[in-house]
């Protein structure tokens, strides 16, 4: 079975620009999850989709959106974005009914570097 | 409050030592209590968890000690080898209602670098 698989690995923009991150999920799951990963901050969570609706969110500011489309695969966007949005961005994807983190699987990530 | 505190940031261990990291939390909601081994280039990958019933675990040369009343618990990796130079994070887990929606919270991450 193939892995969760994110899409660019690397990306470079400059301040003021908006980005969009693409994350597909190990086929047959239907939760997606992003994280941002900083050093100083670690590893923190944006918001989980399921069923392309967002069943949960974190302390982000509305810059930070994604959506779920049918086929599970989930795309997050960052608007204006900001030097502090440098980070590597994580998706993790789990079935999404029953169960908890055994189930979920975390992809390589796309690293996001803001000029 | 949505904080799990880990410590030390960084470890460097012998090959054939003990390597112990230790994380704390305060929100006794958090249910259930992951481990996550990453290396360079890759996503976290689950190693160990462990619910709050149980004081211990162990998978292998890993173990989770949890203390319930101290708020605490800990990974031990023994006989450590170079090939676990890793970053280690540690997370707890809060429930949200509907079947399966869930968020962790994971501590900064323990740099662990065991030397031949």
């Amino acid at each position: 079975k193939a892995g969760v698989t994110q899409t660019p690995r690397y990306l470079i923009k400059t301040r003021g620009q908006q980005v969009t991150l693409s994350c597909s999920p190990i086929s047959g799951h239907r939760s997606v999850s992003w994280y941002q990963q900083t050093p100083g901050q670690g590893l923190q969570f944006l918001f989980e989709y399921f069923s392309e609706t967002q069943r949960n969110k974190g302390n982000f500011p509305g810059r930070f959106s994604g959506r779920q489309f049918s086929n599970s695969r989930s795309e997050m966007n960052v608007s204006t974005l900001e030097l502090g949005d440098s980070a590597l961005y994580l998706c993790a994807s789990s079935p999404g009914l029953a169960g908890g983190p055994e189930t979920q699987y975390f992809g390589p990530g796309t690293r996001l570097l803001v000029l | 409050q949505q904080q799990v505190k880990q410590s030390p940031q960084s470890l460097i261990v012998q090959k054939g030592g003990i390597s112990i990291i230790n994380c704390a939390y305060e929100n006794t909601a958090f249910d259930y209590f992951p481990w996550y081994q990453q290396f360079p280039g890759k996503g976290p990958a689950l190693l160990i968890a462990i619910r709050p019933d149980v004081s211990e675990k162990k998978e292998g040369r890993f173990t989770i000690s949890f203390n319930k009343s101290a708020k605490q618990f800990s990974l031990h990796i023994m006989d450590s080898q170079p090939g676990d130079s890793a970053t280690y994070f540690c997370a707890a887990r809060t429930r949200y209602s509907g079947a399966g929606s869930y968020q962790l919270t994971f501590g900064k991450g323990t740099k662990l670098s065991v030397i031949p």
